[in-house]
């Protein structure tokens, strides 16, 4: 079946603008996860969804991030007035429940200029 | 501080050994282990996942153990073939959370 996918692959923006990073998830997958992995960085864990529980958003490095899950499927991951340190791969992954296996899309690439 | 490290940090080896990469944890409170492949520029591949009262588990020629009291997870790779390169991650999820913390990863180049 489809595994996750995620849009758009490659993004170029200017500092200060806003962006948007859509993930969809596995059908039927109920958790989903957004991780940021940054040049020569590790995998950093940004925001969890589970059903239609309210989001662990632990990590978010700041108020410029923000993300949204609409009718239990596709999330959407917003970063307001970005900044070159936002610089990175965005990377998406779903779970059929909560705590299982994690599948991974292919990630967003994000440069900011 | 809840951290994850994985050594080595490269490794370069011969085709058709056996190899182990580690990978430590600092809280045995663990739900559950997951392994993980990453080749360049693309997302990450799930090769394994051991829940927490689970000692190992396998698939095909890997083999991935677990030690909670020591706080360690191995993964064996038999007969490495020159396809087995890429950057291993493992990744951990603790009890009470939901958050998954990931080690920086191993990079595995098999010599043809």
């Amino acid at each position: 079946g489809a595994g996750v996918s995620q849009s758009p692959s490659n993004k170029v923006t200017e500092k200060g603008k806003d962006v948007e990073l859509r993930c969809d998830p596995i059908s039927g997958h109920t958790a989903l996860y957004w991780y940021r992995q940054s040049l020569g960085q590790g995998l950093e864990f940004l925001i969890y969804f589970q059903g239609n529980s309210a989001p662990d958003k632990s990590g978010l490095p700041s108020d410029r991030f923000s993300a949204e899950r609409t009718g239990g499927s596709v999330s959407t991951l917003t970063i307001q007035r970005t900044q070159q340190e936002d610089s990175a791969v965005y990377l998406c992954a779903s779970s059929l429940v909560e705590r299982d296996e994690q599948y991974f899309g292919p990630g967003t690439r994000l440069t900011v200029t | 501080k809840q951290e994850v490290t994985q050594i080595p940090a490269a490794l370069s080896v011969p085709e058709g050994e056996n190899l182990v990469l580690n990978c430590s944890f600092t809280d045995s409170a663990i739900y559950n282990l997951q392994w993980f492949r990453q080749d360049p520029g693309k997302g990450l591949t799930s090769l394994l996942l051991i829940q927490s009262s689970q000692r190992e588990q396998t698939s095909g020629r890997l083999n991935a153990s677990l030690d909670k009291s020591s706080g360690r997870s191995t993964l064996y790779i038999a007969a490495s073939q020159p396809g087995d390169s890429a950057t291993y991650l493992c990744a951990v999820i603790y009890t009470g959370g939901f958050k998954t913390i990931f080690g920086a990863g191993t990079r595995l180049f098999v010599k043809a």
